[in-house]
């Protein structure tokens, strides 16, 4: 059964503070593995999509990793509205998303 | 590009109702919408995929009868919860996928309150 886990369930970072975010899944025949942000009260915002072991991703002070086990988001001097929950999610060959349960990230200023 | 619209972003509606949540690809054909129900700090659960022109593949425990999903058109999908109650107060939310896309594109969600 494929199965996606973040960590941590919460993190606290203090503006400028680097820190990374963890999705470990285990899928078979990974066809792509999504990064969203979803602010309370509103849809998942795609961030990324990665889709082979090595593969790397930037977009302003965000940078998304991918090994055959887990992905890293990579958060570098964040600003107090990189608050949110990141979710990531795996995609299958012919299966649909499974959504990891997310990292609560408050960056305080 | 990519955008998809849902509507209402919220309501508030009596015990027994029935509510129709619509979400519609605004600037591609979604071939595939999904619908997910997510709770307070909780992640998204797939409630049910439906292919434009077919019948709506629900995830095993949600209600077909409750849940009603037409995707008539390649641009609208609706959801429509019917004798509602409190407990299916949540955050729903859609997301669509074009032809030959792997990204989904979600809606920014309803909250739905029953009282």
């Amino acid at each position: 059964e494929d199965q996606v886990t973040q960590s941590p369930e919460a993190l606290r970072l203090q503006e400028g503070e680097s820190s990374s975010l963890n999705c470990s899944y285990t899928v078979s025949g990974l066809r792509g593995l999504f990064w969203y942000r979803q602010d309370p009260g509103k849809g998942p915002e795609f961030l990324f999509t990665l889709y082979s072991a090595g593969e790397e991703k930037e977009k302003e002070r965000l940078k998304a990793t991918l090994t055959k086990k887990e992905s890293f988001l990579h958060i570098t001097a964040p600003k107090p509205e990189d608050s949110a929950t990141y979710l990531c999610a795996v995609q299958a060959a012919g299966q649909n998303f499974v959504f990891g349960p997310g990292t609560r990230l408050s960056v305080l200023p | 590009g990519a955008v998809v619209s849902q509507h209402p972003s919220w309501v508030i509606c009596k015990s027994g109702t029935s509510v129709k949540i619509e979400c519609r690809s605004l600037d591609f054909q979604a071939t595939t919408m999904f619908w997910y129900r997510q709770f307070p700090k909780q992640s998204l659960m797939l409630m049910a995929t439906s292919n434009e022109g077919s019948k709506a593949t629900y995830e095993q425990g949600v209600e077909k009868d409750k849940f009603l999903i037409n995707h008539a058109s390649l641009t609208l999908s609706t959801l429509t919860v019917t004798s509602a109650h409190p407990e299916d107060s949540s955050f729903y939310i859609c997301s669509a996928r074009g032809r030959g896309r792997y990204g989904y594109t979600f809606g920014s969600g309803t909250r739905l309150t029953v009282v």
